[in-house]
């Protein structure tokens, strides 16, 4: 089963606006949280990533959200721009393990 | 050049034939992935390789085998290729788990 869900599944978001993708997960083993962004025709590339002992981590427009008791977090991208259109993954590690990932959100920013 | 490098980038098979998919990493990182990307599904694990010696199943490995020939090279087979195996193909390094990991710009494979 999915260890790792994660919605909407598309996003269209005005220039300027908040974009936000939300991840839950059950397994409370987990220990890290990135979040992936993907543009047509690349890799995914690590964009943020939050570790459990903290609620928050912000890197320019780009902020995390993590609620441990509900077992969520959540991308937050502030005044979101064209450039941003890109397909959204979060993660999550089992320790000592490897990574499982989300189906992925389809941000599109439309001026 | 690019830290995680994949060949081909695109390929067309068709159903029962042998491939393989190379990747090589110059990060000197022991970690190395293979993922399957289809719409919807997201990206899920086919195998993994901690060092040159170690090979490890992911969660759909079936139907797929791997190469780990060096540090810096870990290649995908599909032994006999069927429709359903059409994908994009990722491969992955990391230092370790502590980090995320470092994709290449993918394989899409289209079995016909």
């Amino acid at each position: 089963q999915q260890q790792v869900k994660q919605s909407p599944q598309s996003l269209i978001v005005q220039k300027g606006g908040i974009s936000i993708i939300n991840c839950a997960y059950e397994n409370t083993a987990f220990d890290y949280f990135p979040w992936y962004q993907q543009f047509p025709g690349k890799g995914p590339a690590l964009l943020i990533a939050i570790r459990p002992d903290v609620s928050e981590k912000k890197e320019g427009r780009f902020t995390i959200s993590f609620n441990k008791s509900a077992k969520q977090f959540s991308l937050h991208i502030m005044d979101s721009q064209p450039g941003d259109s890109a397909t959204y993954f979060c993660a999550a590690r089992e320790p000592g393990n490897q990574f499982y990932f989300g189906t992925g959100t389809s941000l599109t920013v439309i001026p | 050049d690019a830290d995680v490098t994949q060949t081909p980038r695109n390929r067309i098979t068709k159903t029962g034939k042998r491939i393989m998919l190379e990747c090589s990493q110059t990060k000197g990182h022991d970690r190395m992935y293979w993922y399957r990307q289809d719409p919807g599904l997201g990206l899920r694990l086919i195998y993994y390789s901690f060092d040159v010696k170690d090979i490890n199943k992911g969660e759909i490995s079936d139907g797929y085998s791997v190469s780990r020939q060096a540090q810096a090279k870990f290649s995908l087979s599909l032994e006999s290729a069927i429709p359903n195996q059409t994908a994009l193909y990722f491969c992955a390094t990391s230092r370790d788990t502590s980090y995320g990991y470092t994709f290449g710009s993918g394989t899409r494979l289209t079995v016909v």
